[in-house]
């Protein structure tokens, strides 16, 4: 089975903090993607990345960064987090042969 | 704005009746695809839709992509507790491996 897993469940920040969410993924996938989920919107693209060093901006790159600087980890980062970060973050992976994305089970921030 | 329009937004129906989750757009995607998300979880692929007109039954589900590749419906028959959750569809490029998601549709299954 594939496994997604991200560094933490649950985490409180205050405005203006850097915050590090990371995601691994144990089946050698070269995608990776990083997603906010807000009721009412859905998931929205914030950034992926299709190899090692390699990264792209999704939808709402503003506010963030990415990192990946081995295959299996991806690292989002909140440069200086603000109120408006305040939701639930998704990582996902996927391999090249097909389009099923394999979600880990998020990380909810809240900024405060 | 949302790429995808899903409907309705929030389900509430008694066990054992029937529902219907519609996920609309104006683009053409190459596939569709359909996951189910519990409280606390990521969201799980349910299935995935290619050809336009396709019909997949997963038990008591059952999937429709439309003949235009535009639009698809999720029919869950005689509903179960166990159904309750999150309904996403996702729309998949024919160009990469990017999706675009609907915003949702929360269907709770009552006992």
């Amino acid at each position: 089975d594939v496994k997604v897993t991200q560094s933490s469940r649950y985490l409180v920040k205050r405005t203006g903090e850097k915050v590090f969410l990371e995601c691994v993924q144990d089946m050698d996938h070269e995608n990776m993607f990083w997603y906010r989920q807000d009721p009412g919107l859905g998931l929205r693209l914030i950034y992926f990345s299709y190899d090692v060093k390699m990264k792209e901006k999704g939808d709402i790159p503003e506010g963030y960064s990415v990192s990946r600087e081995k295959k299996e980890r991806f690292s989002l980062i909140l440069e200086s987090a603000s109120t408006n970060q305040t939701s639930m973050y998704l990582c996902a992976s996927i391999d090249g042969q097909g389009y099923e994305q394999y979600f880990g089970p998020g990380t909810r921030l809240t900024v405060t | 704005t949302q790429l995808l329009e899903q409907s309705p937004q929030f389900l509430s129906i008694q066990e054992g009746e029937n529902l219907t989750v519609y996920c609309n757009s104006s683009s053409v995607f190459s596939s569709l695809q359909w996951y189910r998300q519990e409280p606390g979880e990521g969201p799980v692929l349910l299935v995935t839709v290619v050809t336009g007109g396709e019909v997949k039954k997963l038990k008591r589900l059952t999937f429709q992509f439309g003949d235009a590749r535009k639009d698809s419906s999720l029919h869950i028959t005689a509903a179960q507790p166990g159904d309750t959750g999150l309904y996403l569809c996702a729309g998949v490029s024919s160009n990469d491996y990017k999706l675009s998601f609907g915003a949702g549709t929360t269907v709770t299954v009552r006992a």
